[in-house]
């Protein structure tokens, strides 16, 4: 079965930072490029970022509102892709899924962690 | 804010049809990128629902249909069941913007 497991989601106050991860079984993790999309509370789903395979050179890209703040990362061994957040803001509040990109177009994500909770707060 | 709008809402009996729609521009669904929807119950993984503008995946019911038409995109429900309230997203790519992927605003459905 193929699934996707986030953790590492917490409580942390504004200005600092948290990492936070998400692992996948049940497919070539290696070869696929992999994805973090946030919901906040009464919002809808926000795209966050995105990194690319090895074979791909690990290509990382990143939405507006979160770049040069938060990290995409991987670790292929641990079939696990790590997102690291900086500077972190009330409004980085949310649920934060992993998802993979469809193989082939990679256009859309075809599966999706349950997601892991932050919230950014004093 | 999105690029890609949907009607905050859309309510239907049991049994009824309701369409959700998707609406962009030339620089996404105009330029002829495809829409793909999912289904998104809170505290859950959100479910690809349609991909490609008009196929389901396996295990979709075929009560679920996809369209397209110019700068817009529909998703169908027919047949509304009590368990498909729920959230529902489009998702397609923009070419004026720096980030790939972009999803509509999102619509919930109430099964009356």
């Amino acid at each position: 079965e193929v699934q996707l497991v986030e953790s590492g989601g917490g409580l942390v106050q504004p200005g600092g930072s948290l990492k936070v991860s998400c692992v996948g079984s049940g497919f070539t993790f290696s070869g696929s490029a992999m994805h973090w999309v946030r919901q906040a509370s009464g919002k809808g789903l926000e795209w966050i970022g995105r990194i690319r395979s090895k074979a791909d050179r690990y290509v990382t890209a990143y939405a507006a509102s979160v770049k040069g703040r938060f990290t995409i990362s991987r670790d292929d061994s641990k079939n696990t892709v790590f997102l690291q957040m900086e500077s972190l803001k009330t409004e980085d509040t949310a649920v934060y899924y992993c998802s993979r990109p469809s193989p082939g177009s990679g256009s859309y994500m075809d599966v999706w962690g349950k997601g892991t909770t932050v919230i950014v707060s004093s | 804010q999105s690029v890609l709008t949907q009607p905050p809402s859309v309510s239907g009996a049991p049994g009824q049809r309701v369409t959700i729609s998707c609406t962009g521009s030339s620089s996404n669904i105009g330029a002829g990128y495809d829409v793909h929807w999912y289904q998104h119950l809170p505290g859950t993984a959100p479910k690809l629902l349609i991909y490609d503008n008009n196929y389901r995946p396996l295990g979709v019911p075929d009560r679920f249909s996809g369209s397209k038409s110019g700068t817009s995109a529909s998703l169908a429900i027919s047949g509304l069941q009590a368990e498909d309230e729920a959230d529902y997203y489009c998702q397609s790519y923009d070419s004026s913007l720096s980030v790939p992927f972009v999803f509509g605003t999102g619509t919930k459905v109430t099964v009356l």
